[in-house]
């Protein structure tokens, strides 16, 4: 049972470089989230995407970028690493249903990210 | 004020313990709400749905009140694998389905 994988799940950055967070599920869940968790702090959400080439702002999306090209992936791109993004990073993905149906989100295992 | 308010705690309590934790949420038309279970350095996960008749799982029970707006969770003969920081979350169809996830509230179980 994979569920929800994301790599790579520590990465060490220098102030302005690039790189992408990959985040795949393989239970073809419409809805996919990207989650930033700073120490000691609840979740915010980055971007959030409602199915394959759609995706929309959350509250903290600057300095990020999203893609969706197939229902599977999600992938979170880093542009001029900041400091300021240090932080745990989690892809989550759920269905759509109604109550009974659990609309569970499910969670990756999270991704380190330092930048120094 | 924020969609979904948790009391941030900590709460800390000796084994054995019930513990109650209540959270608020803004939007009358919340449809659907959880609670999820967060440990250190770990991703949350779902500890329970909340129904409306309110449900009851081991140690565990959820109440759902509309009328107020709130959510609650119970956690009765706490034990030291119940620490953890423990999420509420509430699903809102605002045009599309909207998750929010309040900001946790800190439990320490102690020995």
């Amino acid at each position: 049972n994979a569920g929800v994988t994301q790599t790579p799940k520590f990465r060490i950055l220098k102030i302005g470089q690039s790189m992408t967070l990959q985040c795949a599920q393989d239970m073809n869940h419409n809805y996919m989230y990207w989650y930033r968790q700073d120490p000691g702090m609840g979740l915010k959400l980055i971007y959030y995407s409602v199915g394959a080439g759609i995706t929309d702002k959350g509250e903290v999306p600057n300095g990020y970028n999203v893609s969706r090209s197939t229902t599977e992936d999600f992938p979170l791109r880093l542009e001029l690493a900041a400091p300021s993004q240090t932080s745990v990073y989690f892809c989550a993905s759920r269905t759509v249903g109604t109550a009974a149906s659990g609309n569970t989100i499910y969670f990756g295992e999270g991704s380190w990210l330092t930048v120094v | 004020r924020k969609e979904v308010e948790q009391d941030p705690g900590p709460f800390n309590v000796p084994e054995g313990a019930t513990v109650a934790f209540n959270c608020t949420y803004s939007n009358s038309a919340s449809q659907s709400f959880f609670w999820y279970r967060q440990d250190c350095r770990k991703e949350p996960k779902l500890l329970m749905s909340v129904y409306s008749s309110g449900n009851e799982d081991g140690r565990f029970t959820a109440q759902l009140n509309r009328a107020s707006q709130y959510i609650s969770l119970l956690i009765r003969d706490s034990k030291l694998s119940d620490s953890a920081t423990y999420l509420c979350v509430v699903i809102t169809n605002t045009g599309g389905f909207k998750t929010i996830f309040g900001a946790g509230t800190r439990l320490f179980v102690k020995a």
